[in-house]
């Protein structure tokens, strides 16, 4: 079955500090992976995403994530968070056996970033 | 901005109801996908409308429907409303049903049963 878990509800952390969300997926295929972020009355925005290659994946706003398939994971990692950091993180999961748009979510971690 | 709009921005009906949600797709795209999103929860995805075929569903009930029009727009319609339908309802358009294709979605649309 296909299910996404983030262990982390709540994460705070302070500003300029390092930041790693985690996830960890199970899919039956080979699995698409992404990290959405949502402001609040905001829809979901895209991080990043991985589909092949390179296991380490970059995105916007300064946020990479690392593909372990052995440890069927896809953490997200900034170097220094920024307050306007603050938001919740989804992480998703797909496939090629599947269309785009059946995605798989976790429960999202809560970020807060502390001045 | 991500060029998908959606309304009402929220709503208020009470059980037994029926209600309509509409999106506005990016222009260009062809594919819609439906989610809801509970509170404290990840979006679930409902169903997905591809060149106005239904083209996936998730485990959803048949009170659940959908269309796609032919400038693909979309609605999502409730019936028999339940208080556990309260959510944000939040649509994603694509530029194909592919994986590759990037998700683009709107801000949802705030539904509380009374």
């Amino acid at each position: 079955a296909q299910s996404v878990t983030q262990p982390d509800i709540h994460i705070t952390v302070s500003e300029g500090a390092s930041l790693e969300l985690r996830c960890n997926y199970s899919y039956g295929a080979t699995p698409y992976l992404f990290w959405y972020v949502q402001s609040p009355g905001q829809g979901l925005q895209l991080l990043l995403k991985y589909f092949s290659g390179d296991t380490l994946v970059q995105g916007i706003k300064g946020f990479e994530a690392e593909f372990k398939r052995s440890q069927s994971s896809f953490n997200l990692r900034k170097p220094s968070v920024h307050w306007s950091d603050a938001a919740e993180y989804f992480c998703a999961v797909g496939g090629a056996g599947s269309t785009l748009g059946r995605l798989y979510f976790g429960r999202g971690t809560q970020l807060t970033v502390w001045p | 901005e991500t060029g998908v709009t959606q309304s009402p921005t929220h709503l208020i009906k009470t059980r037994g109801q029926q209600v309509t949600l509409r999106c506005s797709s990016q222009s260009g795209h062809n594919t819609v996908s439906w989610y809801q999103q509970a509170l404290g929860q990840g979006p679930q995805f409902i169903f997905q409308y591809y060149r106005e075929e239904e083209n996936g569903r998730g485990n959803f009930p048949p009170r659940f429907s959908g269309l796609q029009f032919p400038n693909y727009s979309s609605e999502l319609n409730v019936n028999a409303l339940e208080l556990d339908d309260s959510a944000l309802y939040l649509c994603a358009s694509s530029l194909a049903a592919t994986p590759d294709e990037k998700l683009f979605f709107g801000s949802g649309t705030q539904l509380s049963v009374l």
